[in-house]
């Protein structure tokens, strides 16, 4: 099975900031990577698709990038409603599997 | 748009089986454009897949579920559901259906998912 690893797996900023998180797979799995953000309380969304595709109607300050088994997802300025845990996760082969989670939180 | 809502059960006793339903809303299930997915949160912790059920009926099981579990589709309904038998409390868990949809270009994504049904096993 393929082992997806986030980092870091939390980490606390400031509305503006600027926030990178990465994401490994322990084998490649070319762009076959999505990222999602789950709100407390609620169902992830998906932002990300195919390493670096905006999902409709996601605000550009999000984006990702990478391949093969390092993936990265940037927030350029962090704004309070992005609260939450995001998640990678790879669609190259079964099972699918999501990283262990990024939890980010307001300074 | 689509809308998916789980529904069954909160409580399931140690070696009975879980029953949950997904009603698909906005959306045929009988479409090959999408998988229709299972994927499990134990209390505090990440995202687990658990499998999906295609139109045509055809299935994928998580291999560490595959013995125990049953997923199956009523297109007449627009419904897709899932059995888990001889449940510990190791399944308690928020157990989501999402619609996992396949693009031309070979991408795939769950692009919608139910609130979530918190199901817990204990006696």
């Amino acid at each position: 099975d393929i082992q997806m690893t986030q980092s870091p797996s939390s980490l606390s900023a400031s509305v503006g900031d600027r926030v990178t998180i990465t994401c490994q797979a322990s084998q490649a799995i070319k762009n076959y990577l999505n990222w999602y953000h789950q709100k407390p309380g609620k169902a992830p969304k998906a932002l990300i698709y195919a390493a670096s595709n905006l999902e409709t109607g996601v605000p550009s300050r999000f984006s990702g990038s990478g391949s093969g088994t390092q993936f990265t997802f940037t927030i350029s300025s962090l704004q309070p409603e992005d609260v939450g845990t995001y998640y990678c996760q790879q669609y190259d082969k079964h099972p699918l599997a999501f990283g262990g989670g990024t939890k980010v939180e307001l300074k | 748009q689509v809308q998916l809502q789980e529904s069954g059960p909160g409580l399931v006793k140690p070696s009975q089986t879980l029953s949950l339903m997904c009603t698909v809303s906005g959306a045929s299930i009988n479409n090959n454009a999408y998988y229709w997915s299972w994927i499990r949160q134990l209390p505090g912790k990440g995202l687990d897949y658990i499998g999906y059920v295609f139109y045509s009926g055809s299935t994928y099981y998580n291999p560490s579920l595959r013995s125990r579990l049953t997923l199956s589709l009523d297109t007449s309904k627009n419904q897709f559901s899932l059995k888990l038998t001889s449940v510990t409390a190791a399944d308690t868990a928020l157990y989501y259906c999402a619609r996992d949809t396949i693009s031309g270009s070979g991408s795939r994504y769950f692009d919608s998912w139910g609130q979530g049904v918190l199901v817990t096993v204990s006696s």
